[in-house]
């Protein structure tokens, strides 16, 4: 696609709830990467794919979360059993060759 | 000592006016580094890259300095379009192969009209 597409844009879920986040990114892009920033905070980085699979996983907060992607290609970020401090916006970002990461336009999760 | 560390601001300033903006990093091994702007509620979007002898985008200057580990933005002629949060980021590698940016928490600018 033309651009890294993230859906939902905005999911209000109940804590203890399961959600799925899900990130497109640029066609042909090999490299995604997922980060989020809380209010008020810097990026924070969580996960990053190379192809399918995934060398860095050091920025996942917890246990309750786990991201895939299939086919080079779409990204799944799933937080289990959410709490309310994952509350944030979380940016998926994809790049070719490690330069020149164009960013979606972002998930906000609130945990109520 | 944070990884990348920026003034928050707010620097407000007058349409017109030069402003710099500077930022430490802690990794000596960091090969990469960027300015990205963020707009408020919106995503980041990389503004320029800074190179080690530094580079000029029109208004925008961008200085390395891999000594004293320290990367500096210099806006002239501010534009109210200029407004937006200023991110400092950094990559431990360089070229195919990087992948994690570390990012600062960003400078706010507002420029008034």
């Amino acid at each position: 696609g033309a651009g890294v597409s993230q859906s939902p844009s905005n999911k209000v879920t109940e804590k203890g709830k399961d959600v799925e986040l899900r990130c497109d990114p640029i066609s042909g892009h090999t490299a995604l990467y997922w980060y989020r920033q809380s209010l008020g905070q810097g990026l924070e980085f969580l996960i990053y794919f190379q192809g399918n699979s995934a060398p860095d996983k050091s920025g996942l907060p917890s246990d309750r979360f786990s991201a895939e992607r299939t086919g080079g290609s779409v990204s799944t970020l799933t937080i289990q059993r959410t709490q309310q401090e994952d509350s944030a916006v979380y940016l998926c970002a994809s790049s070719l060759r490690g330069w020149g990461y164009t960013f979606g336009s972002g998930t906000r999760l609130t945990v109520v | 000592r944070k990884e990348v560390e920026q003034d928050p601001g707010p620097f407000n300033v007058p349409e017109g006016a030069t402003v710099a903006f500077n930022c430490t990093y802690s990794n000596s091994a960091s090969q990469s580094f960027f300015w990205y702007r963020q707009d408020c509620r919106k995503e980041p979007k990389l503004l320029m890259s800074v190179y080690s002898s530094g580079n000029e985008d029109g208004r925008f200057t961008a200085q390395l300095n891999r000594a004293s580990q320290y990367i500096s933005l210099l806006i002239r002629d501010s534009k109210l379009s200029d407004s937006a949060t200023y991110l400092c980021v950094v990559s431990p590698a360089s070229g195919a192969g990087s992948y994690q940016l570390t990012f600062g928490k960003g400078t706010k600018l507002s420029v008034i009209p």
